[in-house]
């Protein structure tokens, strides 16, 4: 089955830098890529996704990069805020499959 | 729309006592989905529906565990007996099927003492 590996599992940086979190997966047929941020005690939040035909995509300060080959993906979140804080999933999934998450990076920013 | 529905949202119960949580998917959506989540394991799929049918109960752990979606509007999730280690934060998911977002609903966080 797919694995999917996430990477930091803690990341602080200073409110208004950069934040960036990457992944691997190993299934090669997964086509589809979200990420989901979650606060305490909510549910998760999908808040950007990518299939497998595109290399690239952004949606404000938040951006998602897609290297098939390589099997990895990364998301990019820019001037961070206060906010943003949260713990931040990858996860991959073939077709109609469930999802396969990785464990989950907390992001922390320093004001 | 008011989302993925479950309930109860909080569950304690005693070991050996059975535990029924409950979903009610987005309407329309074709596939629904059961989580859970641990500090140890993460989030874990246990087991997805494709209209109405079980496709992958791989992840269910045990087979005190065992998931039904009589009709479109609704799936349960049975655990007996429950043990301590079932303790964990169980989530229902919604889709409309094929690489799209899956929709979450609140959960519903089981405590076994």
């Amino acid at each position: 089955g797919e694995n999917v590996e996430q990477h930091p599992s803690t990341l602080s940086v200073q409110e208004g830098d950069s934040a960036v979190i990457k992944c691997t997966y190993s299934d090669s047929a997964s086509n589809y890529f979200p990420w989901y941020k979650q606060e305490l005690g909510k549910r998760p939040q999908l808040i950007i996704d990518i299939r497998s035909n595109v290399g690239e995509k952004k949606d404000q300060r938040i951006a998602v990069t897609l290297n098939k080959t390589a099997k990895h993906f990364s998301l990019h979140i820019t001037e961070t805020q206060p906010e943003d804080s949260a713990v931040y999933f990858c996860a991959a999934r073939r077709g109609a499959d469930g999802l396969t998450f990785g464990k989950g990076t907390h992001l922390i920013i320093q004001p | 729309d008011a989302g993925v529905i479950q309930s109860p949202r909080h569950e304690v119960t005693e070991m050996g006592q059975e535990v029924t949580l409950r979903c009610k998917p987005i309407s329309g959506h074709n596939s629904l989905f059961w989580y859970r989540q641990t500090m140890m394991r993460g989030l874990e799929l246990l087991i997805y529906f494709n209209n109405n049918v079980p496709i992958d109960d791989s992840g269910m752990p045990e087979d005190r565990f065992s998931a039904k979606m009589p009709n479109a509007s609704f799936s349960t999730l049975k655990i007996q007996p429950s043990e301590p280690r079932d303790s964990a934060v169980y989530f229902c998911a919604s889709g409309a099927g094929g690489p799209r977002e899956q929709y979450f609903g609140p959960g519903t966080r089981l405590t076994v003492t």
